[in-house]
Parts: C-alpha cells; structure tokens; sequence
C-alpha cells in the first residue's frame, strides 16, 4: 500500500520569513496530493491541492510543487504569518472520490511574532 | 456548507466494554472515513466506505467494525474497549465527483480506563 513521510515533524520560524514541509509517497500510481491544516482544537481543513498532471500550483502565499520521478511533493508558505501556525499534513491517493487517502505524520508549524 | 457531525465530543468507557462513535454528513456524499489521530503518527484510516452497506478495511481495522445502513451515517463500533484504542477518532465525508476534498467532523476524544 501507500506510505507517506513527512519532514520535519516540528518547524519554527519567525513570522515574515518562509517554511517548507516536505513529504514522500511511496506508489507511483497515486495522482492526487491535498495539504490539510489543522489548527488547535479544530478540524483539519483542506488549503490545498494538486494532481499529478501538473508541476506546482499556488494560492496567494501557499504553493506546492510536486516531482513525480522523485515522488516528493512539497508545501511553501510565504511571509509567514501567526496564524499559520498549525499542524499540516500532507497526503497521497489515486483520483477518485472512492480511493483511500493516506496521510503523512504531520509538521507542527509555530510561527514566532 | 458541509457538515460533519459526530455524536459526542468528549467520551470515556471502561475497558471490555461496546462503544459506538457515530457520524452524520448532510451532503449526501457517498464516501465516509473513520481516522484515529495519535500525537506523531498523524491521521490513520481505520475503515471506510464508498456506498450503503459497503465497507472497506483501512490500515488499522484490527479491534474496529463499522457500519453504514443509511448514506448519511457512519458508524464505528469497539466491541470490546481496550487502553490502546484511547485516541481522537475523526470521521470525514467525500463526494464521487471530481471534487477530491474531504470534510472532518470536529472529532470524539475517547479514553478508555
């Protein structure tokens, strides 16, 4: 089966600069790789998402880029912000609303003022 | 909106005994997840199930069941409590469209003593 890791399990930076988190997967059939956030408390929410049919995708100050050889995919945050700061997870499944989604361990991300 | 709904926030059983965590989504999705969520180990499928009466095991099943009678809920049954299935359960929704993202219920923090 899939296997997603994930690194580094903790991140601190200061608000303003930038954080990466970076994660592997293990099936090459898999295509599709959301980023959820998961603040303290809260549900974890999906920020965003990109399928393997392209390279790297961006929302305002949150981009992800993927490298199917390698079979890494990466998130950025820019200008960090204090209320970036919460447990991210990334994850990997084949297209299709019915496919397993498997989860990364998490990258708690602590952006300091 | 959304909404995942899950029966009780908090919940604490003695060992041995039956416990139910349910589930209801109002988005008449056909996918519905239990995860289990334990510090350093992110987010694990315990089962799922992509259609009424259908359930697929995920990469923990092993002390779990489910069952899923109408669309809209889904149930995660521990026969028999153990100390090790202490944990957060989150359960999540999924549509069969093209539209990948899954949606979290707030969670059941369960200690079993």
């Amino acid at each position: 089966g899939e296997n997603v890791e994930q690194h580094p399990s903790t991140l601190s930076v200061q608000e303003g600069d930038s954080a990466v988190i970076k994660c592997t997967y293990s099936d090459s059939a898999s295509n599709y790789f959301p980023w959820y956030k998961q603040e303290l408390g809260k549900r974890p929410q999906l920020i965003i998402d990109i399928r393997s049919n392209v390279g790297e995708k961006k929302d305002q100050r949150i981009a992800v880029t993927l490298n199917k050889t390698a079979k890494h995919f990466s998130l950025h945050i820019t200008e960090t912000q204090p209320e970036d700061s919460a447990v991210y997870f990334c994850a990997a499944s084949k297209s299709g609303g019915y496919q397993k989604v498997t989860f990364g361990t998490g990258t708690k991300l602590q952006v300091i003022p | 909106d959304v909404k995942v709904t899950q029966s009780s926030r908090y919940l604490v059983k003695r060992t041995g005994e039956k416990v139910f965590l349910e589930c209801v989504q109002d988005m008449d999705h056909e996918n519905m997840f239990w995860y289990r969520q334990d510090p350093g180990l992110g987010l694990r499928l315990i089962y799922f199930s992509y259609d009424v009466k259908m359930k697929e095991k995920g990469d923990i099943p092993e002390g779990y069941s489910v069952s899923r009678e109408k669309k809209e809920r889904f149930s995660l049954i521990l026969e028999s409590a153990s100390t090790n299935q202490t944990s957060m359960y989150l359960c999540a929704s999924r549509g069969a469209g093209s539209n990948y993202e899954q949606y979290f219920g707030p969670g059941t923090r369960l200690t079993v003593t």
